[in-house]
């Protein structure tokens, strides 16, 4: 069974500072996708990143970036120059290939101090 | 802003009642899921459809719940005899799976919600 954690329940960082979430994964799919949503307070999800399993290179928006170590089943999610806006819940998901389900984490909020 | 939309956002019930929810996807995208959210956990798939039919359920959609996307556009969800177990925040995606492509890739898009409670 896929199943998706995210060991940290809280975090708060300084606004311009870099944090990092971390999330693991477990999947028997050889091939999958994972993605880090975001949840800010009262509004609706939406995709902050995503990574292909096969594909080796890290995959980077703008001030987001992950670091997916495939044999350690890792997945983290670092924010460079931390914005009030970036004040959320985040949630790791993954997809396997032959599968439309997202499985979730149970999430992480994330709060940025001014 | 052509997003996913959910109607209603709130919903307060009484044990025993039905309630139906709406989603309106974005107009092209031909594949719409469903998923529950309760406090203080990460969503959990419920079902999901490529245009009208329903090609997945969970074992999480008992025999209460139904629901359906009768022209391959908005979908709906209903529970019938609402527990108090069934509060949750009902969340509904959309994405466009293209024809021909064997690795899905497509992003599922959140709706803002309909928060379920029941009394």
């Amino acid at each position: 069974a896929q199943t998706v954690t995210q060991s940290q329940p809280e975090m708060s960082v300084q606004e311009a500072e870099t944090v990092t979430l971390s999330c693991t994964y477990d999947t028997s799919e050889n091939n999958y996708y994972l993605f880090w949503y975001k949840q800010p307070p009262s509004r609706q999800m939406i995709l902050v990143i995503r990574q292909e399993a096969y594909k080796q290179q890290n995959a980077t928006e703008n001030r987001f970036s992950v670091n997916f170590q495939k044999a350690a089943k890792s997945f983290s999610l670092k924010i460079s120059d931390s914005q009030l806006g970036d004040t959320a819940m985040y949630f790791c998901a993954e997809r396997g290939g032959g599968s439309e389900k997202l499985v979730f984490g149970k999430g992480m909020k994330l709060t940025v101090n001014p | 802003d052509t997003g996913v939309s959910q109607d209603p956002r709130h919903k307060i019930t009484k044990r025993g009642q039905n309630v139906t929810f709406r989603c309106d996807p974005i107009s092209e995208h031909n594949r719409l899921y469903w998923y529950r959210q309760t406090l203080g956990q990460g969503p959990e798939f419920l079902t999901y459809f490529q245009n009208e039919a329903q090609l997945e359920k969970s074992r999480l959609l008992s025999d209460r719940f139904s629901a359906e996307r009768p022209k391959g556009s908005f979908s709906t969800l209903e529970i019938q005899r609402t527990e108090q177990g069934d509060s949750a925040m009902y969340l509904c995606a959309s994405s466009l799976r293209l024809a021909g492509v064997h690795l899905s890739t497509d992003t599922q898009y959140f709706g803002p919600g309909t928060r379920l409670t029941v009394l």
